[in-house]
């Protein structure tokens, strides 16, 4: 089982919907949370950490569920410009000697006119 | 500011040369991270510096990888004897502090073909 999964997608959405992406995580020891974004053949950028009480940054909300081992990112009046790969990034922090980030394979979003 | 720089941004290689990729991080960042990221992959973890100490290279496929970061700065990712599977986009990121909550810093990646 890999260590960080995502359903790699594609959702192909229209303009203006609301789109969610989980990916849940094996390494209960986990520490901190993070999504990038990926443009295709470009590097991944940072969108947005994940904190235990949730955050929201405009349209983007994204969610920890530490019991499940899962997190969230929940797209609001999806644009044009959203179409992307979007990373889960899990890291496992000090307790494993380094600090290693894990990425997910990626959900590829398409958001369509 | 400068962001990460890699070089070179694409090499193309005959299978058996050795190549070396090199990384400039965002001045004054501690860790270093090289991935490797295959097609319709996520990246994939290969190596981590904190200041010029290799903390982690669990990540490296074989003995064929090899990394350094010698003073702390710069650092070069060489691969000997490569192989088409070695085919990828290697990507180096640096951040600024040694601990889990620090955001990283992507390059543009190095596109190696091994043909």
């Amino acid at each position: 089982r890999k260590e960080v999964e995502q359903d790699p997608g594609p959702f192909n959405v229209p303009e203006g919907a609301t789109v969610a992406f989980n990916c849940t995580y094996s390494n209960s020891a986990s520490q901190s949370f993070f999504w990038y974004r990926q443009d295709c053949r470009k590097e991944p950028k940072l969108l947005m950490s994940v904190y235990s009480s949730g955050n929201e940054d405009g349209r983007f909300t994204a969610q920890l569920n530490r019991a499940s081992q899962y997190i969230s990112l929940l797209i609001r009046d999806s644009k044009l410009s959203d179409s992307a790969t979007y990373l889960c990034v899990v890291n496992t922090g000090r307790w494993s000697g380094t600090y290693k980030y894990i990425f997910g394979t990626g959900t590829r979003l398409k958001v369509l006119a | 500011g400068a962001g990460v720089s890699q070089s070179p941004r694409y090499k193309v290689a005959k299978r058996g040369q050795d190549v070396a990729l090199r990384c400039d991080p965002i001045s004054g960042h501690v860790s270093l991270f090289w991935y490797q990221q295959a097609l319709g992959q996520g990246p994939e973890f290969l190596t981590y510096f904190q200041n010029e100490a290799q903390l982690d290279k669990s990540g490296l496929p074989s003995d064929r990888f090899f990394a350094e970061r010698p003073e702390g700065s710069v650092s070069t990712l060489k691969i000997q004897r490569t192989q088409q599977e070695d085919s990828a986009v290697y990507l180096c990121a640096s951040s600024r502090g040694a601990g889990e909550h620090y955001e990283q810093y992507f390059g543009p990646g190095t596109r190696l073909t091994v043909t």
